[in-house]
C-alpha cells in the first residue's frame, strides 16, 4: 500500500501548456506538502497544507496553484509551463504542524519535462 | 535567512569502508534534524533522525551525532554495502506553524565493490 501517491510519474509537454500533478496519502496526516527537485538535486519547499489551508507559500510563480480538496489530497495546477519548470515535483504529508519532529514521508515524484 | 550546509557533494568510499557526510545549520532554534536517502528514481526515505536533546543515535550501521554548540550533525555509515549508494540529505527544522525541512543540497554516495 502507496502511502503517498502522486501521479503522474512521468509527463512531458509542450510550453505554454497548462497540467496538473495530483497527490493523495492515505496516512491520516493532517499536513501536505509539494516540494521541487531540480536537476542539481536541490530540494526547496513550495507549499504546504494543514486541513486544506494553506500555511506556506514559499516565493513560487502564480503559474503555480495548490488545491486542497480535503487533507487527503493535494494537486499542483500549473499554467503556461515554461522551460525553467522541468523538475521533479515531490509531494509528501507529516502527522501535524507546527511540532518538531514529526516526519515527512515523500512520495515517488513526478518528473515533469517542458520542451 | 534558514540555511543548513552539506558536505562533501558526493563521496566515493570501497564496499565495507566508512562512510561520512556533515551538515552545519544556520538556525540555532532547530532541534529536529532527520537525514533521507534517496535511491535513483525514487522519493526520499527516512533513515535516521535525532533530536536536540540527544547527542548522538544509532541504528545497526548508521549512527548519527549531534554537536548543538557547533551547529552542526553528521551521518555515518560503518560497514558500507553497494546497495547504500544513493544520495543522502540532511535537513532541520524547529517548532513553530510554518514547520517545514530546511534541507542540505546533498551527497551522492558511490560505494565501489
Amino acid at each position: 500500500d502507496t502511502a503517498v501517491s502522486q501521479t503522474p510519474k512521468y509527463l512531458v509537454t509542450q510550453m505554454g501548456n497548462d497540467k496538473s500533478i495530483k497527490c493523495e496519502q492515505n496516512l491520516g496526516h493532517d499536513t501536505m506538502y509539494w516540494y521541487k527537485q531540480d536537476s542539481k538535486k536541490f530540494l526547496k519547499i513550495m507549499f504546504s497544507y494543514n486541513n486544506k489551508e494553506l500555511i506556506i507559500n514559499e516565493t513560487v510563480p502564480n503559474r503555480f496553484s495548490p488545491k486542497s480538496p480535503d487533507k487527503a489530497h493535494l494537486n499542483l495546477h500549473i499554467n503556461s509551463l515554461e522551460l525553467g519548470d522541468s523538475a521533479v515535483y515531490f509531494c509528501a504529508s507529516s502527522p501535524a504542524t507546527g511540532f518538531s519532529g514529526n516526519t515527512i514521508y515523500f512520495g515517488e515524484g513526478s518528473w515533469l519535462t517542458v520542451v | 535567512g534558514e540555511n543548513v550546509e552539506q558536505h562533501p557533494s558526493t563521496l566515493s568510499v570501497q564496499e565495507g569502508d566508512s562512510a561520512v557526510i556533515k551538515c552545519t545549520y544556520s538556525d540555532s532554534a532547530s532541534n529536529y534534524f532527520p537525514w533521507y536517502k534517496q535511491e535513483l528514481g525514487k522519493g526520499p526515505q527516512l533513515i535516521i533522525d535525532i533530536r536536540s536533546n540527544v547527542g548522538e543515535k544509532k541504528d545497526q550501521r548508521i549512527a548519527v551525532t549531534l554537536n548543538k554548540t557547533a551547529k552542526h550533525f553528521s551521518l555515518h555509515i560503518t560497514e558500507t554495502q553497494p546497495e547504500d549508494s544513493a544520495v543522502y540529505f540532511c535537513a532541520a527544522s524547529r517548532n513553530g506553524g510554518t514547520y517545514k525541512y530546511i534541507f542540505g543540497t546533498g551527497t551522492r554516495l558511490k560505494v565501489l565493490a
